[in-house]
């Protein structure tokens, strides 16, 4: 079946630094990825749309200069957290469709702790 | 906008016994897709079982089955025979299937413990 994997799985960073977090589709082309953010025992947020060779396109009340979004294969979406604070501390998950009707597949997320 | 409602914040059964987490929904389209997401302590998402709106039979996987009411707006999950694996928050999550960006919107999720 269809793997997207999400690297690194826990990251910990100091305040003020930026955190790259990558997803990938290993065996099939994602045109469109979908990142989401889990408070603990939470729902999923969806904070932006990741479209290939285009701008992301957010969520509203998500900072687009904050969380960087670059999707710039059908196989690599990345999320930069900028000048990181240690609100921004959580749970980061992507998701990929391999058509267009098809459920979504998940990264196994990224632990972001911001100290 | 569509929205979808787990209102059981958690629930627990016995070992061997079934258990049925409800989720209702608000649309206005009439073709669109449900699922069912399992999140075990791991956090990895994992899809349960999914419902196209047009298909009337209610979709089943082994000991997870769901009772679609399209009138009614209802999608619940029936786990029959519960195992101690099955203990994990549950997500039921409506598509409306608009191509490639279509987004999927989950509801608050349901924590279920399986006891031994």
């Amino acid at each position: 079946g269809a793997v997207v994997s999400q690297h690194p799985s826990r990251v910990i960073c100091k305040s003020g630094t930026s955190v790259k977090i990558e997803c990938r589709s290993l065996d099939f082309q994602a045109t469109t990825m979908f990142w989401y953010r889990q408070f603990p025992k939470k729902s999923l947020m969806l904070m932006a749309t990741s479209n290939e060779g285009s701008k992301a396109t957010y969520e509203q009340g998500v900072e687009k200069d904050k969380f960087l979004i670059n999707h710039a294969s059908l196989t690599l979406s990345t999320l930069t957290v900028t000048s990181a604070h240690p609100e921004d501390s959580s749970f980061y998950i992507c998701s990929a469709r391999d058509m267009g009707d098809s459920p979504l597949h998940f990264g196994n997320g990224t632990r972001l702790t911001v100290t | 906008a569509q929205t979808v409602t787990q209102s059981q914040p958690e629930m627990s059964v016995q070992e061997a016994e079934t258990v049925t987490l409800s989720c209702t929904y608000d649309t206005s389209e009439n073709n669109y897709y449900l699922f069912w997401y399992k999140q075990p302590p791991s956090r990895q998402m994992i899809l349960v079982i999914r419902q196209e709106a047009y298909k009337q039979q209610n979709a089943t996987e082994n000991r997870f089955s769901v009772n679609f009411q399209k009138a009614a707006k209802s999608f619940s999950l029936k786990i029959s025979d519960s195992q101690l694996g099955d203990t994990a928050m549950y997500f039921c999550a409506f598509m409306n299937p608009t191509g490639a960006n279509s987004k999927l919107t989950f509801g608050k999720g349901i924590t279920l413990s399986v006891r031994p």
